[in-house]
């Protein structure tokens, strides 16, 4: 199985700061990376695909980079609605393996 | 509008079993791949299953096999996933969600609590 390494596992910054979180796979998963922003008590909603690709009706601040096994997020500048945990997960292979989660917190 | 919604969680003892359903409005279930993924109370998500269009592909959780069973009934446009064999490890939001390479949208998820 591919695991999936998030760093760090909580950040704590305010409005307007620029964030960048890590994410690390096991073995080389191309671009099959994509990351999802969670709330509490909310389901999971889908940020970036394909480690790069901005989903529809996501903010420009969020953006992904990355290939082979080392990706990021990067929120270029936090808004208050921002703050909440983020998980990416490896569609490479079964198992669909999610790293640990960042939180972030103001 | 896009959407997946999920029912029959409960509460279950030890040893019981539940039927998750995952119903789907605003697109055809029938023509794409749904895949379940669970959360444990103040835990990470956990991938669980997925089932292909047609139900012909099939792949478990090694967590889960032999105990639990997705399905599909394309002409009632929804997906099933079968709990047997509950465990208190299995306490945790199931949801179910789209798959082409990524899982969008989600469910608001359905609730299992396996306790004596």
């Amino acid at each position: 199985d591919i695991q999936m390494t998030q760093s760090p596992s909580s950040l704590s910054a305010s409005v307007g700061d620029r964030v960048t979180i890590t994410c690390r796979a096991s073995q080389r998963i191309s671009t099959y990376l994509n990351w999802y922003q969670q709330k509490p008590g909310k389901a999971p909603k889908l940020l970036i695909y394909d480690a790069s690709s901005l989903q529809s009706g996501v903010p420009s601040r969020f953006s992904g980079s990355g290939s082979g096994t080392d990706f990021t997020l990067t929120i270029s500048s936090l808004q208050p609605e921002d703050f909440a945990t983020y998980y990416c997960q490896q569609s490479y292979s079964s198992p669909y393996t999610f790293g640990q989660g960042t939180t972030l917190e103001i | 509008q896009v959407q997946l919604v999920e029912s029959g969680g409960g509460l279950v003892k030890p040893g019981g079993s539940l039927r998750l359903s995952c119903a789907a409005s605003g697109f055809t279930l029938s023509d794409h791949y749904i895949s379940w993924i669970r959360q444990a109370p103040g835990k990470g998500l956990e991938w669980v299953s997925y089932i292909s269009s047609s139900g012909s592909i099939i792949h478990y959780a090694d967590s889960v096999k032999g105990r639990f069973t997705i399905s599909r009934d394309n002409a009632k446009n929804s997906v099933y996933l079968q709990l047997d064999s509950l465990t208190t490890e299995d306490t945790a939001v199931y949801y179910c969600a789209k798959l082409l390479n990524r899982f969008d949208p989600w469910g608001q998820g359905t609730q299992v609590i396996v306790s004596s």
